[in-house]
């Protein structure tokens, strides 16, 4: 099976707090994802990488960064958290031959204060 | 542009009893269809897909969906529900790249006793 993970189901901060959220897949997919899931907006692209060190802008990019040094390994970064962050995070993967077909971690629910 | 409308946010079934979700979407071009489910606490799943070849699109757990080009419709349907079916359904139509991939606002499916 594959799997997603993600390095924390529930997280509050501060606003202003630098946010680290890590995903790891262990299917050597080439392509990951982050994705931020709000209620009635469905999912929305933050950032995605195909290969290691490589990123590209999704449809939200604002106020996050994006780190991918090791293949399996992809983390999104909130330099400095507002409340306007506040929201479920879900990190995806797949292969570069079937980018439509990802595999989800079970997200991180973030709660800025 | 493409856009997909997920025309119920939430459904009620009785266990038993037929499951219809509907789907519409928007596409200059011929479009890829999804369907992804998420259970409780989980990630999303890759239920079923539709990439120009059969209009009838079967998937997991006994779902099937239907590609009607005449209608822009992509319904999710499954003869009788379960009550593990019970779990929130996005619709997603995507153009062939990872950043044409558009989800839609979900349908949150609830099955009764």
């Amino acid at each position: 099976d594959v799997k997603v993970t993600q390095s924390s189901r529930y997280l509050v901060k501060r606003t202003g707090e630098k946010v680290f959220l890590e995903c790891v897949q262990d299917m050597d997919h080439e392509n990951m994802f982050w994705y931020r899931q709000d209620p009635g907006l469905g999912l929305r692209l933050i950032y995605f990488s195909y290969d290691v060190k490589m990123k590209e802008k999704g449809d939200i990019p604002e106020g996050y960064s994006v780190s991918r040094e090791k293949k399996e390994r992809f983390s999104l970064i909130l330099e400095s958290a507002s409340t306007n962050q506040t929201s479920m995070y879900l990190c995806a993967s797949s292969f570069l031959r079937d980018q439509e077909t990802q595999y989800f971690g079970p997200g991180t629910r973030l709660l800025v204060l | 542009a493409q856009s997909v409308t997920q025309l119920d946010s939430h459904v009620s079934v009785s266990e038993g009893t037929p499951v219809l979700l509907r789907c519409n979407y928007s596409s200059s071009y011929s479009p890829s269809l999804f369907w992804y489910v998420q259970h409780p606490n989980k990630g999303l799943q890759l239920l079923l897909k539709y990439t120009s070849a059969a209009t009838l699109v079967k998937g997991i757990n006994g779902f099937e969906a239907e590609f009607k080009k005449s209608e822009t419709s992509f319904h999710l349907t499954k003869p009788s529900a379960h009550m593990s079916d019970a779990a929130e359904y996005f619709c997603v139509v995507s153009l062939g790249g990872v950043n044409d991939m558009r989800f839609g606002a979900g349908t949150r499916l609830t099955v009764k006793p």
